[in-house]
């Protein structure tokens, strides 16, 4: 148990679909960051939150959105879900907002789009 | 785009160890270089992490050139379950750090 925890495991949705991905930090840590990771692919980083507030953007497409709540816990939102949507999402979480002490990352969602 | 490069796989048999290469150029002075490894779709690993100094922990061990360009991810005794993608990377992207294609390794019984 790395001590980011990540819900639901799976999700397996329609195309058009809104879907809410969660994600618990590592005690301590202030900082999270989504990443999305398509089949035989590298792991592509979306967005970051620091102590509440967006710090960076990666990759994110539109119809993604996120925010991190007061208790640090951060939520991914997907909308108009398509077919290649499908993907591993991990959240990783750091101490602060540069990751210098190291990512720790959660076990991640498979979200499957039908 | 990643700034570290990779070999796309290597081999090794149970119980040699595991030398798995990285470049990392355009590493500047006060960056570190940092190790994941990701098995089977499971969340990445951190396995060690090093600035100039050669590094040692119960997994791995890191050797990182005195130009400090490059670096050796090094398993003294490879076994099964480390058969996994192995990801250098360099944290001067900070958030944006991005995680290229790695190092898939095959341990062979």
């Amino acid at each position: 148990d790395s001590g980011v925890t990540q819900t639901p495991k799976h999700l397996i949705t329609a195309t058009g679909q809104r879907v809410t991905l969660r994600c618990s930090p590592r005690s301590g840590d202030l900082s999270v960051y989504w990443y999305q990771q398509s089949l035989d692919q590298g792991l592509q980083f979306l967005i970051q939150y620091y102590n509440g507030e967006e710090r960076a953007k990666g990759n994110i497409l539109e119809r993604f959105s996120a925010q991190q709540f007061p208790d640090l816990h951060s939520e991914l939102n997907l909308s108009s879900l398509e077919l290649g949507d499908s993907a591993l999402y991990f959240c990783a979480s750091s101490v602060d907002g540069t990751g210098d002490g190291g990512y720790t990352f959660g076990s991640g969602t498979r979200l499957t789009v039908v | 785009d990643a700034k570290t490069t990779q070999p796309p796989s290597m081999d090794c048999a149970e119980g040699r160890a595991a030398n798995l290469p990285c470049n990392h150029s355009t590493i500047s002075g006060n960056e570190y270089v940092y190790w994941y490894r990701q098995i089977h779709s499971q969340g990445p690993q951190y396995i060690i992490h090093g600035l100039k100094n050669n590094e040692t922990n119960e997994m791995a061990s890191l050797i990182i050139t005195e130009d400090r360009k490059s670096s050796t991810l090094i398993l003294p005794h490879a076994t099964l379950r480390d058969t996994a993608v192995y990801y250098c990377i360099d944290l001067a992207g900070g958030f944006k750090t991005i995680f290229g294609a790695g190092t898939r390794l095959f341990v062979k019984a």
